[in-house]
């Protein structure tokens, strides 16, 4: 699996939104980008992913450049409760059932 | 959505005893389940893959003699840490893979090993 790079920590003001980028520049055609969030002393938990095309859900949107090198997590307004340490994670075929690799991931916290 | 449940939450023990956590899927089916260790302030690390009714696959540098891993049903996995010690504290966390549907992968909420 690719290797991805994440700044250690953001912050970010509440309400506003959180822009967390991650690098995977050596992603290869079949690797989907995930993003899971890990809220302190819990596991963690599933955010979105995406292959190609920008994705959206109930929790964030998920921006990956056209040559997929790169992606951007944004959680549109941010609150309190997104204080958490988010991990990039690229990995192949969704359908894989292969286990994920956790890099350092980004410390997000959330100020009021 | 597809629950892990993990149990207990913590357990505290003394040195030398052994330790068994459980974890299961509780309304899917997981052909696979894999058991990760958290120190404090830092990631993930992978230390087994678990397969129902097959030998667990461990990560290097993992003794498989000390972490026991049985995964006898599609709901259910164990790690047991045999004859603890203090440096063996640490959040252990499981996942599952739900065999039906896209493969998703899903986490326990952790079990936090004091070791005396």
């Amino acid at each position: 699996d690719a290797k991805t790079t994440q700044p250690p920590s953001m912050d970010c003001a509440e309400g506003r939104a959180a822009n967390l980028p991650c690098n995977h520049s050596t992603i290869s055609g079949n690797e989907y980008v995930y993003w899971y969030r890990q809220i302190h002393s819990q596991g963690p938990q599933y955010i979105i992913h995406g292959l190609k095309n920008n994705e959206t859900n109930e929790m964030a949107s998920l921006i990956i450049t056209e040559d997929r090198k790169s992606s951007t997590l944004i959680l549109p307004h941010a609150t309190l409760r997104d204080t958490a340490v988010y991990y990039c994670i690229v990995r192949v075929d969704l359908n894989a059932g292969n286990m994920l690799t956790f890099g350092g991931g980004t410390r997000l916290m959330v100020k009021p | 959505g597809a629950v892990v449940s993990q149990h207990p939450s913590r357990v505290i023990c003394k040195s030398g005893t052994s330790v068994k956590i459980e974890c299961r899927s509780l309304d899917f089916q997981a052909t696979t389940m894999f058991w990760y260790r958290q120190f404090p302030k830092q990631s993930l690390m992978l230390m087994a893959t678990s397969n129902e009714g097959s030998k667990a696959t461990y990560e290097q540098g993992v003794e498989k003699d000390k972490f026991l891993i049985n995964h006898a049903s599609l709901t259910l996995s164990t790690l047991t840490v045999t004859s603890a010690h203090p440096e063996d504290s640490s959040f252990y966390i499981c996942s599952a893979i739900r065999t039906s549907g896209n493969n998703e992968q899903f986490f326990g909420p952790g079990t936090r090993l004091t070791v005396l």
